[in-house]
This record gives structure tokens, C-alpha cells and sequence, in this order.
């Protein structure tokens, strides 16, 4: 399996819901970054949650980290339509500074 | 402040015709980055500029690729020559100087959708 693997592949919920994808990784990590890509537009950036964290906050995503584990949460509460999109986990090693990707969750926030 | 821009957004040729891509970083940040998603699958590292020098190279695929940024600012890449395999979307990021080991946040740009036919 690949380094950074999101799950769900993808998921589906109402408006107002919460939505959390999972993130797992192999390797010893510096960061794990989460972004977002809506449909056929850029990558953008989330948060950075760094190896010495456990939790994050900003606005409405709240992001964990456990390096026992090697995953990652993201948590999106009080879903909106505009939060459909693809999310992405890219992990940072603790040598170099390539991120590297997993394959992404769709998710798609219905009205 | 700009962000990462990249050009063009979309660019279609044969198999065999040479394409350059090229990326604007933020201002001021001395890292840039490459990277590349093929066929809807992971999103990958080609290469990483500090400056103008090549940093990391470890993820070109081959010797068709050619990847610049003279003077430090702006970087181009060459395909040359295309190759069917080559379709997918080029992400360029940047990032600014950190005083440890790159653990701050990379910045990408839109994109750059190739299609080879």
C-alpha cells in the first residue's frame, strides 16, 4: 500500500454533517499536510500538523496526528456544499522536503 | 500577494512534439517544487529546486524531462519528446526558506492539465 493512504476512498453526506477522513502512513514523518482540490482547480493548503502535535484546530477542521499509529484524521464539522471536494494527505519525512501523496477521498456534501 | 501560477492550464499535442511548462513561484521562496499526477492515480514528486540548483531529482522519470530555473526565480519543464504516458496534470509548488529541515507548508499552484495524444 502507499505511503499517506486516505480513507474513505470516497464518502457522502447531507449538509450539516460532519465529515472525517482518515489518513495512515509508513514512515517516520516531519508533517503531515492536508489540502484540498475542488474539481479541476489547484491544490490548496488545509493545515500542517507537525510530528510533536497530537491535535489541530482551524475553523471548522480539526486535524490529529497519533506517530504511534502512523495515521491522521481530518475532521470537517458542519458540512457545506462548497466543502465538496477532493482531500489529500501528504506526509513530510524526516529527511528531504518532498511530500508525499495519497490517493486521495472524494467527498461530496449533498444540499 | 500572488500565488503560485502556473502556464498554461492546458496544453494538448502529439506523442513525439516537445511541450515547456512553467511555474511561478510565490515571491520569495527559495524552494520549488514539482510534482505530477498521472492516470488519477497518487499525486507524485518530480523534483525540488533550492534556488536555482537541483536539490532532489529522485522522482524524474527519465531523461525526457528537463527541469530549470535559471537565475532562481521562475522554473520551466521540458517533455521532450511526449510520450502517451505522459497525460496528466503538472502541480508546482513553492516554499519559503525554513531554518530546519523544509517543515513548513508548500504552496501550489493550479496546475498544468497535459494531454498527449
Amino acid at each position: 500500500s502507499q505511503q499517506g493512504e486516505e480513507d474513505p476512498q470516497a464518502l457522502s453526506i447531507q449538509e450539516g454533517e460532519n465529515a472525517t477522513m482518515n489518513c495512515s502512513y509508513k514512515t517516520s514523518i516531519n508533517n503531515l499536510q492536508w489540502y484540498r482540490q475542488n474539481s479541476g482547480r489547484g491544490l490548496v493548503h488545509l493545515i500542517l500538523i507537525r510530528s510533536n502535535e497530537r491535535e489541530k484546530h482551524s475553523g471548522r477542521l480539526r486535524v490529529t496526528l497519533d506517530t504511534s499509529k502512523k495515521s491522521s484524521s481530518l475532521l470537517i464539522t458542519a458540512s457545506r456544499a462548497a466543502d465538496t471536494a477532493s482531500y489529500f494527505c501528504a506526509t513530510k519525512e524526516t529527511s528531504g522536503s518532498r511530500l508525499t501523496f495519497g490517493e486521495g477521498t472524494q467527498l461530496t456534501v449533498n444540499p | 500577494e500572488a500565488g503560485v501560477t502556473q502556464f498554461p492550464s492546458h496544453s494538448v499535442i502529439e506523442k513525439g512534439q516537445t511541450v515547456t511548462l512553467r511555474c511561478d513561484p510565490i515571491s520569495g521562496h527559495d524552494n520549488l517544487y514539482w510534482y505530477r499526477r498521472v492516470m488519477g492515480k497518487e499525486i507524485k514528486f518530480l523534483l525540488h529546486f533550492v534556488k536555482e540548483s537541483k536539490q532532489d531529482e529522485s522522482g524524474m522519470p527519465n531523461n525526457r524531462f528537463l527541469a530549470e530555473r535559471t537565475g532562481g526565480t521562475y522554473s520551466t519543464l521540458k517533455v521532450q519528446p511526449a510520450e502517451l504516458e505522459d497525460s496528466g496534470v503538472y502541480f508546482c509548488a513553492s516554499r519559503q526558506r525554513s531554518p530546519g529541515t523544509g517543515d513548513n507548508e508548500q504552496f501550489f499552484g493550479p496546475g498544468t492539465r497535459l494531454t498527449v495524444l
